[in-house]
């Protein structure tokens, strides 16, 4: 199976800063990612896929970067709401779907 | 829109079992491959299990194979999770999610969950 490794495992930031977090695979996915938020008693919310794809409804300062095993979640200028868990999850093998550990994003 | 609502969780004790339900509704039920997805308390999310759109492939975790099932009833427009042999480190949210348009890669929308609690 795929290991995602996500970092760092939590982060504290400031409304208005940028952040950014990072997830790796133990080999190659192409583009075969995406990230999602969870706040605490909600289900997770896809933002990003393949990568680099805005889910739609989901705000522009969020995007995505990377390929093969390398890839970055981006929040451009932090807002209240976004304080909140980010997982990255593979799909380019299947079975089984793999998720990143999780980033909390904690209010500095 | 889509809305995916669970049922059926609750305590069981060690050794039961249970069966949860995915009520969905906003979409084409019988054109998307389905999902469960587990959360251990103050955990990360776990995979669990995948049903194809008309019910001809079925995957599992390693960790719930051979104790639970996957299954759909399209006319009804619900999916189900049979979980025998429960264990305590089966205790979490049980999540149902949907493929996106274009196959099985990310779920893009969730259930809210139901909490399954294994406990004497």
């Amino acid at each position: 199976d795929i290991q995602m490794t996500q970092s760092p495992s939590s982060v504290s930031a400031s409304v208005g800063d940028r952040v950014t977090i990072t997830c790796r695979a133990s080999q190659g996915i192409s583009s075969w990612l995406a990230w999602y938020q969870q706040k605490p008693g909600k289900a997770p919310k896809l933002l990003i896929y393949a990568a680099s794809s805005l889910q739609s409804g989901v705000p522009s300062r969020f995007s995505g970067s990377g390929s093969g095993t390398d890839f970055t979640l981006t929040i451009s200028s932090l807002q209240p709401e976004d304080f909140a868990t980010y997982y990255c999850q593979q799909a380019n093998s299947f079975p089984p779907l793999t998720f990143g550990q999780g980033t909390r994003l904690e209010i500095k | 829109q889509v809305q995916l609502v669970e049922s059926g969780g609750g305590v069981v004790q060690p050794g039961g079992s249970l069966r949860l339900s995915c009520a969905a509704s906003g979409f084409t039920f019988s054109s998307y491959g389905m999902h469960w997805v587990r959360q251990a308390p103050g955990k990360g999310l776990e995979w669990v299990a995948f049903i194809r759109y008309d019910g001809s492939n079925k995957y599992y975790a390693d960790s719930v194979k051979g104790r639970f099932t996957i299954s759909r009833d399209n006319s009804k427009n619900t999916l189900y999770l049979q979980m025998n042999s429960l264990r305590a480190e089966d205790t979490a949210v049980y999540y149902c999610a949907k493929d996106p348009p274009g196959g099985t890669s990310w779920p893009d929308y969730w259930g809210q969950g139901t909490l399954v609690t294994v406990s004497s």
